[in-house]
């Protein structure tokens, strides 16, 4: 089984429908991440967490939202989905500072 | 603002040669990471360097970290169509907890 694993893998939606997308790691990680790919623009932190009780912003968090609901989960929503959050996102855990990051499979989500 | 630059963003080459990837900043690095990534999965580790002027070797594919820790090169010798992919490299120490990504180079070797 994966480490990190994120559902749904495809999601299509319409302009203001509101999104979840899951993440759960079977590493044991403490520190998570959420990520949104865009072709040529590499990986653009949105959240990060250190622990349950730690969220914080990353470089494009405007739209975005998150909860930690446990050590092993933790999701992202978009409130009010539009067309410029089409991307690739990423969900990935870090066991320790600049140690490697794991990341899940990706979820592809096209806003309409 | 991108700390970290990477050259080329597209390679498209033949199999059997050889290539280098680029990654520059102006900021120090603590640690230097590469990734690969390939269609329909995330990103996943090739090696993580450390110590300015630090070599690495994987199989055919060499790693330098810059003294300075500014810079770092990927270079792949005699390419063969399984390298293709997207490579990122990933820099830490610059802001607690976080990594700080290039934009990545797509990388297509052609049989």
């Amino acid at each position: 089984d994966a480490d990190v694993t994120q559902t749904p893998r495809n999601r299509i939606t319409k302009t203001g429908k509101r999104i979840m997308l899951e993440c759960s790691q079977t590493k044991g990680h403490d520190r998570m991440y959420w990520y949104r790919q865009d072709p040529g623009l590499g990986l653009q932190l949105i959240y990060y967490s250190f622990d349950v009780k730690d969220i914080n912003k990353g470089e494009i968090s405007d739209g975005y939202s998150v909860s930690r609901q446990a050590q092993a989960k933790f999701s992202l929503s978009l409130e009010s989905a539009i067309p410029n959050q089409t991307a690739l996102y990423f969900c990935a855990t870090m066991e320790r500072e600049w140690g490697t990051q794991y990341f899940g499979p990706g979820t592809r989500l096209t806003v309409l | 603002t991108q700390l970290l630059e990477q050259s080329p963003q597209f390679l498209s080459i033949q199999e059997g040669e050889n290539l280098t990837v680029y990654c520059n900043s102006s900021s120090v690095f603590s640690s230097l990471q590469w990734y690969r990534q390939e269609p329909g999965e995330g990103p996943v580790l090739l090696v993580t360097v450390v110590t300015g002027g630090e070599v690495k070797k994987l199989k055919r594919l060499t790693f330098q970290f810059g003294d300075a820790r500014k810079d770092s090169s990927l270079h792949i010798t005699a390419a063969q169509t399984g390298d293709t992919g997207l490579y990122l490299c990933a820099g830490g120490g610059t802001s607690y907890g976080k990594l700080t990504f290039g934009q990545g180079t797509i990388l297509t070797v052609h049989p």
